[in-house]
């Protein structure tokens, strides 16, 4: 069975400053791995996602996320946090060779941007 | 259409009413999945389509809720006799292959 934690249920960081969201999955089969995040009152928009192809995965809006097995991560980070970027963020799973299998989501991490 | 669409945005029921939540997802998509969120809480899968048939329904809480769909357009998801830990955002995603779009969700709120 395939998993997700997410380290830190809130996060907050000064505005200009790194962001760091921390994943770990775990999974007994090579995984897709993605990033979405959530704005108030919205649905789930994909940031970025892992498919075996780059280690290293770059997303919309700055954001950019390391797939480490070794490590079994998959920590989503951003050189200078805006405003706009307080959000919900969720790490997801995926069964690479299992076809549409559903996505195994973490419970989230709040982001909040400080001025 | 141009994205997954969800109605109604928001429903509120008094407790013991039957309640059916809509999901359009985009044209051509094959896959559909329903997550539900609590107030606070990660996404919790429900039920997931291929086509018409719903080769896992796994995440279904009780006997209470049920889903369908007709071919590979739009579903539905129903839920007998609400209760109020009912209460959530209930999130349709549809897919081709891995990578979901998310509709906006239907906040469902049991009094």
């Amino acid at each position: 069975a395939q998993s997700v934690t997410q380290l830190g249920s809130h996060v907050s960081v000064s505005e200009g400053a790194l962001v760091l969201l921390r994943c770990n999955y775990s999974s007994s089969v090579p995984p897709y791995l993605f990033w979405y995040v959530q704005y108030p009152n919205q649905g789930l928009q994909l940031l970025l996602k892992y498919t075996s192809t780059a280690t290293l995965v770059k997303g919309i809006n700055g954001f950019e996320a390391e797939f480490k097995k070794s490590e079994t991560s998959f920590h989503l980070t951003k050189p200078s946090a805006h405003m706009s970027d307080a959000a919900e963020y969720f790490c997801a799973v995926s069964d690479r060779d299992s076809g549409n299998t559903p996505l195994v989501f973490g419970k989230g991490t709040r982001l909040s941007v400080i001025a | 259409g141009a994205g997954v669409s969800q109605s109604p945005s928001n429903k509120v029921t008094e407790k013991g009413k039957d309640v059916e939540l809509r999901c359009d997802p985009i044209s051509g998509h094959t896959a559909l999945y329903w997550y539900r969120q609590r107030l606070g809480q990660g996404l919790e899968f429900l039920i997931y389509f291929q086509g018409n048939s719903a080769p896992d329904k796994s995440g279904l809480p009780s006997d209470r809720f049920s889903a369908e769909r007709t071919g590979e357009s739009v579903s539905t998801l129903t839920i007998q006799r609400t209760q109020q830990e009912d209460s959530a955002v209930y999130l349709c995603a549809s897919s081709p292959a891995r990578g979901y779009t998310f509709g906006s969700g239907t906040r469902l709120t049991v009094v």
